[in-house]
């Protein structure tokens, strides 16, 4: 029974470029939440998605910044022209229903240089 | 409102003694309050939860104590071993589906 899955698990990108991470929820979950942790941090709520919808979207930055649960595949979270303070681990977690039980990935590591 | 405030920021113990990490809400709506474990390089790991409903909660080791009247809860973690050094982070969670994070805890056990 996997757990969350997430890819890749580190990421370097240069300035200016995309980053696309992913996520594939538990087996019989089918809400997915995307959090950012920056060092030294807790976790931050950036969106909350179902199956083809967005439901929350309201930590998410509102330039360069989307996401996506396709009917098919992975939850993908997508940084267009990234910078130096997107630096950050990136967690995917999903749960069942109700939000509770987030059961987290073992996250994204995306560096820009 | 929306905040979970977690203190303190590090903890060190001696093995078999008593870890204690603090965290209070504002929101009286939270109805969920759950102690996440991270360790360095790993994803968050569920450890115990508790509902407002309850004063107490014990798993093995660890305890939840929550005090509805103060807005506070806290972890107790009996017993420590210098395996449970690892970042601890408290969460609550409202009528919206996400969790609010607490900004997290280093606890070092000493063996």
């Amino acid at each position: 029974n996997a757990g969350v899955m997430q890819n890749p698990r580190h990421l370097v990108r240069r300035r200016g470029q995309e980053a696309r991470l992913r996520c594939s929820p538990m087996k019989g979950h089918s809400h997915v939440y995307w959090y950012r942790q920056l060092p030294e941090e807790g976790l931050k709520f950036m969106v909350y998605l179902q199956k083809e919808n967005i439901i929350d979207e309201s930590g998410m930055p509102k330039e360069r910044f989307s996401a996506e649960f396709p009917k098919e595949g992975p939850s993908i979270l997508r940084i267009q022209q990234v910078v130096r303070g997107d630096s950050a681990a990136y967690f995917c977690a999903s749960s069942p229903d109700q939000g509770r039980g987030h059961r987290f990935g073992p996250g994204t590591r995306l560096t820009v240089l | 409102q929306q905040q979970v405030k977690q203190s303190p920021q590090s903890l060190i113990v001696q093995k078999g003694g008593i870890s204690i990490i603090n965290c209070a809400y504002e929101n009286t709506a939270f109805d969920y309050f759950p102690w996440y474990q991270q360790f360095p390089g790993k994803g968050p790991a569920l450890l115990i939860a508790i509902r407002p409903d309850v004063s107490e909660k014990k798993e093995g080791r660890f305890t939840i104590s929550f005090n509805k009247s103060a807005k506070q809860f806290s972890l107790h973690i009996m017993d420590s071993q210098p395996g449970d050094s690892a970042t601890y982070f408290c969460a609550a969670k409202g009528s919206a589906r996400q969790l609010t994070f607490g900004s997290g805890t280093q606890l070092t056990v000493l063996p």
